[in-house]
């Protein structure tokens, strides 16, 4: 069963740019979080999706958006990049059990200039 | 704000000891799930544990849940350096499907 699939693996954008991030889950997998990981501040949770409606959202600016399709591939963009962005962007899936283990992807190293 | 503190927050051994880690809130959880993540990857499942007081052995790692649900530790026994990683613990709540997140600790086992 293939894993978490996000690309680009790596990415170098300048400041007020907006970038757009790619999660493919699991198979199955109806529920797509994604987080943001800085060195100083851990794993943020962004917000999820599932089955193409957002249910929760974390503590970050409207400059973050996203959206889930109907074959439960993600996306999130981010607008008017700042520096303080530049951080490891993490999707994972899970089924859509509450407590379902979330499968994490190998993430996206966005870094602004 | 539920909060999950993780202790210690860096540690670094040599190879062959001893090492616990710990996970503790003043909320209660319905599960909390163990992640161990390494350098350019995600995190990776470890364990879930849902009942009170249970314990859950993975080869060389012990993992525990509190009685009452709002704390956690995990005990490596014999550490070695392919254990070396940010091990990050994650509190499930009822009233929502947001996990909690700790801060994680960081690991390095020394040769």
């Amino acid at each position: 069963k293939a894993g978490v699939t996000q690309t680009p693996r790596y990415l170098i954008k300048t400041r007020g740019q907006q970038v757009t991030l790619s999660c493919s889950p699991i198979s199955g997998h109806r529920s797509v979080s994604w987080y943001q990981q800085t060195p100083g501040q851990g794993l943020q949770f962004l917000f999820e999706y599932f089955s193409e409606t957002q249910r929760n959202k974390g503590n970050f600016p409207g400059r973050f958006s996203g959206r889930q399709f109907s074959n439960s591939r993600s996306e999130m963009n981010v607008s008017t990049l700042e520096l303080g962005d530049s951080a490891l962007y993490l999707c994972a899936s899970s089924l859509e059990a509450r407590s379902s283990p979330l499968h994490f992807g190998n993430g996206t190293r966005l870094t602004v200039t | 704000t539920q909060l999950l503190e993780q202790s210690p927050q860096f540690l670094s051994i040599q190879e062959g000891e001893n090492l616990t880690v710990y996970c503790n809130s003043s909320s209660v959880f319905s599960s909390l799930q163990w992640y161990r993540q390494e350098p350019g990857e995600g995190p990776v499942l470890l364990v879930t544990v849902v009942t009170g007081g249970e314990v859950k052995k993975l080869k060389r790692l012990t993992f525990q849940f509190g009685d009452a649900r709002k704390d956690s530790s995990l005990h490596i026994t014999a550490a070695q350096p392919g254990d070396t990683g940010l091990y990050l613990c994650a509190g499930s709540l009822d009233s929502n499907y947001q996990l909690i997140w700790g801060a994680g600790t960081k690991l390095i086992i020394k040769p």
